[in-house]
């Protein structure tokens, strides 16, 4: 898998849109950029995935350049309940092809105040 | 409900007892996972079973021991654990061949060994 770096925290308030950046320089022609989400003392969930330019579902939009060295994950008008661990992985649509599992980094803790 | 269920959701035990951790998936997947998460640490894969046999066991303290009788039960069985053995457990089920976004997450078993 390709080496990810995002923000370990980040604040904002309730109805605000929030952005978290993934940066993933070595990513590869096959990769795709899956973000998944996790709230407290719960299992992580798939929110989105993307390869270029920009995806939107009924959670969040994934931003990526046309560079695919970073991209973002934009979380509009967040309220309480979005306060939660978000993580950026990056890799081929089928790791291995095996049951290899998923490695997960330290993820962005997005905490919303009222 | 996720599709992936654990059991107990809290568990306090002894350095000298003995446990078991339960996980059931109803989604007709055909791989289940073993992860812990201890505070402000990223997830550790443990296990990973495939088609009922044990694929992966990474580095594992033999005070851990899975078993997977069929592709829908997981048990994680724990003896003689340490305190620093507490943790969030979470069982996670994929079709194999799994892409990014087709891990399911349980909600995990809370493990306190005192």
């Amino acid at each position: 898998l390709a080496k990810t770096t995002q923000p370990i925290s980040m604040d904002s308030y309730e109805g605000q849109e929030v952005n978290i950046t993934c940066s993933h320089n070595n990513i590869a022609t096959n990769d795709y950029i899956t973000w998944y989400q996790q709230f407290p003392s719960q299992g992580p969930r798939f929110i989105i995935q993307g390869y270029k330019t920009k995806v939107t579902n009924e959670v969040a939009s994934l931003f990526i350049p046309a560079d695919r060295k970073s991209s973002t994950l934009s979380l509009p008008r967040v309220s309480l309940s979005d306060t939660a661990v978000y993580y950026c992985l990056v890799g081929p649509m089928y790791s291995g092809g095996g049951a290899d599992g998923l490695t997960f980094g330290k993820g962005t803790h997005l905490i919303i105040q009222p | 409900e996720t599709g992936v269920t654990q059991t107990p959701r809290h568990l306090v035990m002894g350095m000298t007892n003995k446990k078991s951790l339960k996980c059931e998936q109803h989604l007709g997947h055909n791989a289940m996972y073993w992860y812990k998460q201890s505070a402000k640490k990223p997830l550790e894969l443990m296990f990973v079973y495939s088609l009922e046999e044990r694929v992966e066991n990474n580095s594992v303290p033999s005070r851990f021991s899975p078993e997977c009788p069929n592709s829908s039960h997981l048990f994680l069985h724990l003896h003689t654990l340490q305190p620093e053995d507490s943790a969030l457990y979470l069982c996670a089920s994929s079709q194999v061949p799994t892409d990014f976004y087709g891990y399911t997450f349980g909600s995990g078993t809370r493990l306190t060994v005192v």
